[in-house]
């Protein structure tokens, strides 16, 4: 089955920095790759995703890249804002698997 | 629409009583997923539904977990004697199609705390 790490487990930024997550996966048919936030108490909501047919996804200050040959994928977050602390988790699958999930990274923007 | 609901948002109960927790699915999502969450930890795969059929299982971590699902609709988890350890929140997950690169919705889950 799948495996997908995230690193790393933790990431303090300064307001206004940017914030980079990395995650590898180790099947290479996996085709589909979210990412969902979650905040303290609440559930994981989907912020972005990305298909194996593009390299990269932009949402306003969210982007994802995908690299196929190197089996991995980022979240970029740009212009950090406090409300953007909270765990992210990344995930994987591949037709006909289930989702995979990250152990997630702890975001803290510092005022 | 609405959302994935589950119910109870909070249970507590005695160590060794049966739990059921609920899940409404959003209307016309074929895929259900219940996952366990223990405090300040990753998301734990526990059972996926396709329709009323229950494809993988692989995730329940023992006999005294069991779920089911009428139709396309309502799947209840159900954990009996349950122990301490079973502490955690349970969420529940539908999504359009089952394993097939659908993007999954969460319910807000059910805080679950044996005493």
């Amino acid at each position: 089955g799948e495996n997908v790490e995230q690193h790393p487990s933790t990431l303090s930024v300064q307001e206004g920095d940017s914030a980079v997550i990395k995650c590898t996966y180790s099947d290479s048919a996996s085709n589909y790759f979210p990412w969902y936030k979650q905040e303290l108490g609440k559930r994981p909501q989907l912020i972005i995703d990305i298909r194996s047919n593009v390299g990269e996804k932009k949402d306003q200050r969210i982007a994802v890249t995908l690299n196929k040959t190197a089996k991995h994928f980022s979240l970029h977050i740009t212009e950090t804002q406090p409300e953007d602390s909270a765990v992210y988790f990344c995930a994987a699958t591949s037709p006909g698997d289930k989702l995979s999930f990250g152990a997630g990274t702890t975001v803290t923007v510092r005022a | 629409g609405a959302g994935v609901s589950q119910s109870p948002s909070n249970k507590v109960t005695e160590k060794g009583k049966d739990v059921e927790l609920r899940c409404d699915p959003i209307s016309g999502h074929t895929a259900l997923y219940w996952y366990r969450q223990r405090l300040g930890q990753g998301l734990e795969f526990l059972i996926y539904f396709q329709g009323n059929s229950a494809p993988d299982k692989s995730g329940l971590p023992s006999d005294r977990f069991s779920a089911e699902r009428t139709g396309e609709s309502v799947s209840t988890l159900t954990i009996q004697r349950t122990q301490q350890e079973d502490s955690a929140v349970y969420l529940c997950a539908s999504s359009l199609a089952g394993q097939n690169n659908q993007p999954q919705h969460f319910g807000d889950g059910t805080r679950l705390s044996i005493l």
